[in-house]
């Protein structure tokens, strides 16, 4: 059973570059979601997806775009890197309200 | 936005002592209360979560909740060097599945 996964697990983009974080659950969750995590910042939600083919606005959407491609997977798009979105980026995915959140292991982008 | 305050430490306890990690959250609509631990360069694990007024206890660790004074706790027993790591208290935002982070504490275990 993977759980979350995440690739890539790094990268480094130059600015103005695009790329795609890809996530997949295999827990049959509803609910899935993005987070960046800054040094002081904590963990901050950029978007996310309450049941497939549905997504919303986080606490920090600017300059992302997410898919909902099926129940499993969840995309996170950023099409003009800026240094700003140097962070390290969590997915997850939950089903109810209690249980909590399973992370996947986290992309480091480097945005130069 | 809700918003979910820690003690932004560091916490440095000996081994053996009890550490005890502190939170308080602004949205009286929260129903769901949760504990990660986060190690260096990993990512959150979930330990402990606690809907209910009062303690839980999971081995080690009791989660203590006060929804009048808004105020969740979580004491770590008979610390461990591998306790060692950044807690995340994260709270439901209203009655939603989001959930709200606390910036971390992070605890040390001296042996």
């Amino acid at each position: 059973n993977a759980g979350v996964t995440q690739t890539p697990k790094f990268q480094v983009l130059k600015t103005g570059q695009s790329m795609t974080l890809q996530c997949a659950q295999d827990m049959n969750h509803n609910s899935m979601y993005w987070y960046r995590q800054d040094p002081g910042m904590g963990l901050r939600l950029i978007y996310y997806s309450a049941s497939e083919g549905t997504t919303d606005k986080g606490e920090v959407p600017n300059g992302y775009n997410v898919s909902r491609l099926n129940k499993r997977e969840f995309s996170l798009r950023l099409e003009s890197a800026a240094p700003s979105q140097t962070s390290v980026y969590f997915c997850a995915s939950s089903t109810g309200t209690l249980y909590g959140y399973t992370f996947g292991s986290g992309t480091r982008l480097t945005v130069v | 936005q809700k918003e979910v305050e820690q003690n932004s430490g560091p916490l440095s306890v000996p081994e053996g002592a009890i550490a005890s990690l502190n939170c308080t959250y602004s949205d009286r609509g929260s129903q769901s209360f949760f504990w990660y631990r986060q190690y260096s360069g990993k990512s959150p694990e979930l330990i402990m979560s606690i809907y209910s007024n009062g303690d839980k206890e999971d081995g080690r660790f009791t989660a203590q909740l006060n929804k009048a004074s808004q105020y969740v706790s979580l004491l770590i027993r008979d610390s461990q060097p591998s306790d060692s790591a950044t807690y995340l208290c994260a709270v439901n935002n209203g009655g939603s599945e989001k959930l709200v982070f606390g910036k971390g504490t992070k605890l040390t275990v001296n042996p």
